[in-house]
């Protein structure tokens, strides 16, 4: 696998359920992003992650918990969603978390029902 | 607050025309300036980026912009385009000092023949 894998690629839950996304790259950064881009709307920063530490929670609903356990993984926890939640759900990574170029992944599409 | 507008939604331009998409930001410190390019069930890929120094920068693909700070814009220009740049372009800012990427809607590029 090169650059930035996202699993699963497409996820329907119900709104009690309880899911996480799963983001992978194989690039040897050192910073990780999760974004929510949802039609018609811009793309929306959610939370960045340097060297496994949280630096950015763009005042993201806190039933979104975001997990780095390393610097080449990132998770997205998913509890009791809306389905305004639905939406693509794309993970980045940079060399460091300033202004370097973001490589992204091809997104989670996410329903929420 | 800091914002990045892209006007159009949508953009229809034949084979081998020139096209021009519009990014304007608004930020009272300084700026980062970025182009991203989507293609279709993929994740953004940078097209360039603007971060100091000479205002005309060229990226991939034959893509160039053009940072303009009194107009506080940063277009995107391509002198002939194929059908293969039919794609979702977007801007996006970061502000100096911090990690808050802020995208724009995009705009669709549809490359007729």
């Amino acid at each position: 696998e090169t650059g930035v894998t996202q699993t699963p690629r497409h996820l329907v839950m119900g709104m009690t359920n309880k899911k996480s996304l799963k983001c992978e790259q194989h690039l040897g950064h050192n910073a990780m992003y999760w974004y929510k881009q949802s039609a018609k709307k811009p793309l929306e920063l959610m939370f960045v992650y340097s060297l496994e530490e949280r630096v950015e929670n763009n005042s993201v609903p806190s039933r979104f918990s975001p997990e780095c356990p390393n610097s080449s993984h990132l998770f997205l926890h998913l509890h009791t969603l809306q389905p305004e939640d639905s939406a693509l759900y794309l993970c980045a990574s940079s060399q460091g978390p300033g202004a370097y170029e973001q490589y992204f992944g091809p997104g989670t599409r996410l329903t929420v029902t | 607050a800091q914002s990045v507008t892209q006007l159009d939604s949508q953009v229809p331009v034949f084979e081998e025309a020139p096209v021009e998409l519009r990014c304007n930001y608004s930020s009272s410190v300084s700026v980062y300036l970025f182009w991203y390019v989507q293609y279709p069930n993929q994740g953004l890929q940078l097209l360039l980026k603007y971060l100091s120094g000479s205002t005309l920068v060229k990226g991939i693909n034959g893509f160039e912009a053009e940072f303009n700070k009194s107009q506080t814009s940063f277009h995107l220009r391509k002198p002939s385009v194929h059908i293969s740049d039919t794609a979702e372009y977007f801007c996006a800012a970061l502000t100096s000092g911090t990690y808050k990427y802020i995208f724009g809607t995009g705009t669709r590029l549809k490359v007729l023949a």
